[in-house]
């Protein structure tokens, strides 16, 4: 299994463009969550996801959008990119969270630069 | 109410030595307590966890200890080597729907040879 992965890796974006970071993983699980690492300030959630055609926001998700087609492929949507969206971004998933003790799998990230 | 309070924000330890990191909670809903570990360029991994009807728990050199009362929980590192310098995340999670996990701020932990 190759678990979560993420493309790009890192990506300099200008102001005002446009992107979608992908995420795919393999162990069929249901939730997936997107989230935001700057330094100093740990991990913030931006989406999550239930199961496949359900989402739902986290604790910040201005200035992006997601969709959830494929149980496997979570792709996070930058519409302006402004230079507040500069962060590491980490794509996760766990099999379930009714009991609230699954174990989230992180991706390796994508590095985003906005100038 | 959803915050996670860690400390400290760095952390620098002799080889051999034992690095402590602490976090509190207020949520009293929160019933279980991961810690993750991010080495350079990776993701998180999970480390360990525990939940509230035990104070301690351990997995080889890496001991939770939980104060219920004073919702308070720690991370010890016992015999703490160069390749245990890395970026310590605690974190809570609660029974919802989704269980979010609040994550807190990290520890950076650097183990001198």
């Amino acid at each position: 299994n190759a678990g979560v992965t993420q493309t790009p890796k890192f990506r300099i974006l200008k102001i005002g463009q446009s992107m979608t970071l992908q995420c795919t993983q393999d162990m069929n699980h249901n939730y997936m969550y997107w989230y935001r690492q700057d330094p100093g300030m740990g991990l913030k959630l931006i989406y999550y996801s239930v199961g496949a055609g359900i989402t739902d926001k986290g604790e910040v998700p201005n200035g992006y959008n997601v969709s959830r087609s494929t149980t496997e492929d979570f792709p996070l949507r930058l519409e302006l990119a402004a230079p507040s969206q500069t962060s590491v971004y980490f794509c996760a998933s766990s099999y379930s969270a009714a009991s609230g003790s699954e174990t989230q799998y992180f991706g390796p990230g994508t590095r985003l630069l906005v100038l | 109410q959803q915050q996670v309070k860690q400390s400290p924000q760095s952390l620098i330890v002799q080889k051999g030595g034992i690095p402590i990191i602490n976090c509190a909670y207020e949520n009293t809903a929160f019933d279980y307590f991961p810690w993750y570990q991010q080495f350079p360029g990776k993701g998180p991994a999970l480390l360990i966890a525990i939940r509230p009807d035990v104070s301690e728990k351990k997995e080889g050199r890496f001991t939770i200890s939980f104060n219920k009362s004073a919702k308070q929980f720690s991370l010890h590192i016992m015999d703490s080597q160069p390749g245990d310098s890395a970026t310590y995340f605690c974190a809570a999670s609660g029974p919802s729907s989704a269980s979010k996990i609040i994550f807190g701020s990290g520890t950076r932990l650097s183990i001198r040879p």
